[in-house]
């Protein structure tokens, strides 16, 4: 079983719309976790960072479960330029830090 | 400004032909980290350096070796690239390694091995 898995979708979406996107990870001792975006070619870059009561920025929501441990992303009113591959990123010890396959997320207009 | 940046953009070797990938920072952090991402995948951490403290992933290839002469540079050797390390090698950096740092990346390299 991989340590962090995610859907790697696609999910292809109408502009306006609302997406949800989950992540699971193996390891409980999982301190940190963040969401970054990644467009096809480029590098990551941090979305946001996902804290234990939830947090929002924006249209992005981001939601951690420590008991199932998944933590989750939703984007809201969708734009054209939110496709992308979204990973999901797992810190689990000083330097270990995984990072799952992706979710790809395209909108269409 | 570009705050970590990496050179070359695309790098094209031969199978067998030593390369060097740099990585240079402006942030002053004290963690840099290299990664590897193959196409559809996640990137895969390779080592990392903590300050002076080199730290190795149990599972790089002992063909990849790295090194970092000062805080704001960083370099990726690949002795003997195979055709199997065709990749986007990303290069990243932390601030420090506690709970909440996060990373920033360099735009990275992508490397073809012919």
């Amino acid at each position: 079983r991989k340590e962090v898995e995610q859907d790697p979708g696609p999910f292809n979406v109408p502009e306006g719309a609302t997406v949800a996107f989950n992540c699971t990870y193996s390891n409980s001792a999982s301190q940190s976790f963040f969401w970054y975006r990644q467009d096809c070619r480029k590098e990551p870059k941090l979305l946001m960072s996902v804290y234990s009561s939830g947090n929002e920025d924006g249209r992005f929501t981001a939601q951690l479960n420590r008991a199932s441990q998944y933590i989750s992303l939703l984007i809201r009113d969708s734009k054209l330029s939110d496709s992308a591959t979204y990973l999901c990123v797992v810190r689990s010890s000083a330097s270990k830090i995984i990072f799952g396959s992706g979710t790809r997320l395209s909108i269409r207009p | 400004d570009a705050m970590v940046i990496q050179n070359p953009r695309y790098q094209v070797t031969q199978f067998g032909k030593p390369v060097t990938l740099s990585c240079s920072q402006t942030l002053n952090h004290n963690v840099m980290y290299w990664y590897q991402q193959k196409s559809s995948q996640a990137p895969k951490l390779l080592f990392h350096y903590y300050d002076k403290d080199f730290n190795n992933e149990a599972d790089t290839p002992d063909n990849f070796q790295s090194r970092r002469p000062n805080t704001s540079f960083c370099f990726l050797d690949i002795r003997s690239p195979g055709l199997g390390d065709t990749a986007m090698y990303l290069c990243a950096t932390s601030r420090d390694r506690g709970d909440n740092e996060k990373l920033f990346f360099g735009s990275g390299t992508q490397l073809s091995v012919l």
